[in-house]
């Protein structure tokens, strides 16, 4: 069974900080994925990656990048937190192509006060 | 670019009567299908998903859904709920071509009442 961990379940940063929020998965997929979700508004793409050290822009990058160093690691960074960027944050993975269903861990809900 | 749209942001039903949730998509492109299920505090996880052949998909838990090309629909259906499918449920489609990235609709809570 394909296991996408994310490190933290609930996070309390305050505005202007730093943050990681670090993704592993173990299934050697090639695609991974930063979503952010909100109510009312479902998922929205932050970024996404399709190999080592390559990323992709989603909808929403702005006030955020990203780490991919090893295949099975993702890391989301928030160069300085605010309080519009308090959410949940799912992380996914998948194998490439776009019948390859994601595989999520199950999220990170981030407070910044 | 494609599109999702979820029809009914809440559905409330009882337990054992039967529910659909509707997903209509737009693409210029064919597209694969897929619903998600969240339950409260996880991540998503797959309940079915089109990619061809026949257009009735089983999934995990009793639901199935039907492709409908003419309509642009793939409506989750399920005979007669439990308590236990009170959650979230997206629906999202990805191009069958190019980029791989799947695009999801909003959501719509599906809430059971005894």
């Amino acid at each position: 069974d394909v296991k996408v961990t994310q490190s933290s379940r609930y996070l309390v940063k305050r505005t202007g900080e730093k943050v990681f929020l670090e993704c592993v998965q173990d299934m050697d997929h090639e695609n991974m994925f930063w979503y952010r979700q909100d109510p009312g508004l479902g998922l929205r793409l932050i970024y996404f990656s399709y190999d080592v050290k390559m990323k992709e822009k989603g909808d929403i990058p702005e006030g955020y990048s990203v780490s991919r160093e090893k295949k099975e690691r993702f890391s989301l960074i928030l160069e300085s937190a605010s309080t519009n960027q308090t959410s949940m944050y799912l992380c996914a993975s998948s194998f490439g192509g776009g019948g390859s269903p994601l595989h999520f861990g199950n999220g990170t809900r981030l407070t910044v006060t | 670019a494609q599109s999702v749209t979820q029809l009914d942001s809440q559905v409330p039903v009882f337990e054992e009567a039967p529910v659909e949730l509707r997903c209509n998509y737009s693409s210029s492109v064919s597209v694969y299908l897929f619903w998600y299920v969240q339950y409260p505090n996880q991540g998503l996880q797959l309940l079915l998903k089109y990619l061809s052949g026949s257009t009735l998909v089983k999934g995990i838990n009793g639901f199935e859904a039907e492709f409908n090309k003419s309509q642009t629909s793939f409506h989750l259906r399920k005979p007669s709920v439990h308590i236990s499918d009170t959650a979230e449920y997206f629906c999202a489609v990805s191009p069958s071509g190019g980029s791989y990235i799947p695009t999801f609709g909003r959501g719509t809570s599906l809430i059971v009442h005894p």
